[in-house]
């Protein structure tokens, strides 16, 4: 079955610093991974994508993702924190022989000045 | 272009009561999806349906129906609401192709 973990509940790093959200995936075909972002009472925003191809993705507002399939991981990172990037993030998996998205409990990232 | 739209934004039924949520995706989008989220969870699949055929479906009760009309608007029908259906309903269209979801603002749905 497909599955997706976010290990952290939230992140906390200093603005200026870069930043890590992990997250691990289970699927029985080729994964489809995706990042996206939630502010309050907002939808999900699109940040980046891996299909296929070359394992680090770069996407929206200076976020990228690595793609490990031995290790089954596909962190995001960012070089440099935000305080705007405060937020939350999910990470999601689509199997690639289904049409089913699954989504990780999300991770909450605080950039502090 | 306008993204992803949905109808009504806050929505307050009572137990028992039936409701209809209403989204139109981006234009030249033909997949619908709909999701669940509850408060402090992520979203929860519940269908997509793509060129008015459902496609997929997550593990919801039968109480959860959706339909896609021509123009690829689709509606989420909730039955028999009971309070555990309080969630934000969130819809994505999908671009062409194996690629990413637009998710819409959501629809607040409150059961008392």
């Amino acid at each position: 079955a497909q599955s997706v973990a976010q290990p952290e509940d939230q992140v906390n790093v200093a603005e200026g610093n870069p930043l890590t959200v992990k997250c691990t995936y289970s699927v029985s075909g080729n994964p489809y991974l995706f990042w996206y972002v939630q502010y309050p009472n907002r939808g999900l925003q699109f940040l980046l994508k891996y299909i296929t191809g070359d394992n680090l993705v770069k996407g929206s507002y200076g976020f990228e993702a690595e793609f490990n399939k031995s290790q089954t991981s596909f962190h995001l990172k960012k070089p440099s924190a935000l305080v705007s990037d405060s937020a939350l993030y999910f990470c999601a998996v689509r199997d690639g022989g289904t049409y089913k998205y699954i989504f990780g409990t999300g991770t909450r990232l605080k950039v502090l000045a | 272009d306008a993204g992803v739209t949905q109808s009504p934004t806050h929505l307050i039924k009572t137990r028992g009561q039936q409701v209809t949520l209403r989204c139109s995706p981006i234009s030249g989008h033909k997949s619908v999806s709909w999701y669940q989220q509850v408060l402090g969870q992520g979203p929860q699949f519940i269908f997509q349906y793509y060129e008015k055929e459902e496609r997929g479906r997550g593990n919801f009760p039968d109480r959860f129906s959706a339909r896609q009309f021509p123009n690829y608007s689709s509606e989420l029908n909730v039955n028999a609401l009971l309070l555990g259906d309080s969630a934000l309903y969130l819809c994505a269209s999908t671009s062409p192709g194996p690629a990413e979801q637009y998710f819409g603002p959501g629809t607040r749905l409150t059961v008392t």
